[in-house]
């Protein structure tokens, strides 16, 4: 069965410091991997996403994420945090199996940027 | 174009009442998702559309929840009897195919309160 762990509820970050956000997920088959950011009182929006092709990949506002087999892991980072980044941030995992259409999300790391 | 639009943004309504919550694709997707998203919590998937093909309901909690898909556009989740529980933001997402891999677009959500 899939699953998708976040491994931090919370982080805190100084403004220009290098952000890193943990996902580690479990899935039968190659997945599909995402990460998605809400901002407050904002619709969710793709950050990136993994899908067999190369295994860093990177996003929009200087995002990226390694997709590790070898560790089942999925991790978010910047090299620097701007006041801009914080918001909830969603690690989502879909097994690309037979006609399974569901996404799997983790509970969400909110992410505070400090000045 | 125009993004996934969903209404109400908000509702409130008192345990035992029925809601209907309307969902408006993006024009051209054939597939549309219903998530709920409760305090604290990542996304939950209720129920996949695709196309003319049978809905995968397998994520609706209970008999209580019910959706429709007119004309592969617009979409209705309605909760019968509703019940404090069922307070969450629902969230619509619709995306070109359903295929594996493929970006799914978020409206703003409906913010539901039951009293």
């Amino acid at each position: 069965a899939q699953s998708v762990t976040q491994l931090d509820s919370h982080v805190s970050v100084s403004e220009g410091t290098p952000v890193l956000l943990r996902c580690n997920y479990s899935s039968s088959y190659s997945p599909s991997l995402f990460w998605y950011v809400q901002h407050p009182n904002k619709g969710l929006q793709l950050l990136l996403k993994y899908t067999s092709a190369a295994t860093l990949v990177k996003g929009i506002n200087g995002f990226e994420a390694e997709f590790k087999k070898s560790e089942t892991s999925f991790h978010l980072t910047k090299p620097s945090a701007h006041m801009s980044d914080a918001a909830e941030y969603f690690c989502v995992v879909r097994d690309n199996a037979g006609n399974n259409r569901k996404l799997i999300w983790g509970l969400g790391t909110s992410l505070a940027v400090n000045p | 174009g125009a993004g996934v639009s969903q209404s109400p943004s908000n509702k409130v309504t008192e345990k035992g009442k029925d809601v209907e919550l309307r969902c408006d694709p993006i024009s051209g997707h054939t597939a549309l998702y219903w998530y709920r998203q409760s305090l604290g919590q990542g996304l939950e998937f209720l129920i996949y559309f695709q196309g003319n093909s049978a809905p995968d309901k397998s994520g609706l909690p209970s008999d209580r929840f019910s959706a429709e898909r007119t004309g592969g556009s617009v979409s209705t989740l309605t909760i019968q009897r509703t019940q404090q529980e069922d307070s969450a933001v629902y969230l619509c997402a619709s995306s070109f195919q359903g295929t594996a891999g493929e970006t799914q677009y978020f409206g703003p959500g409906t913010r539901l309160l039951v009293l």
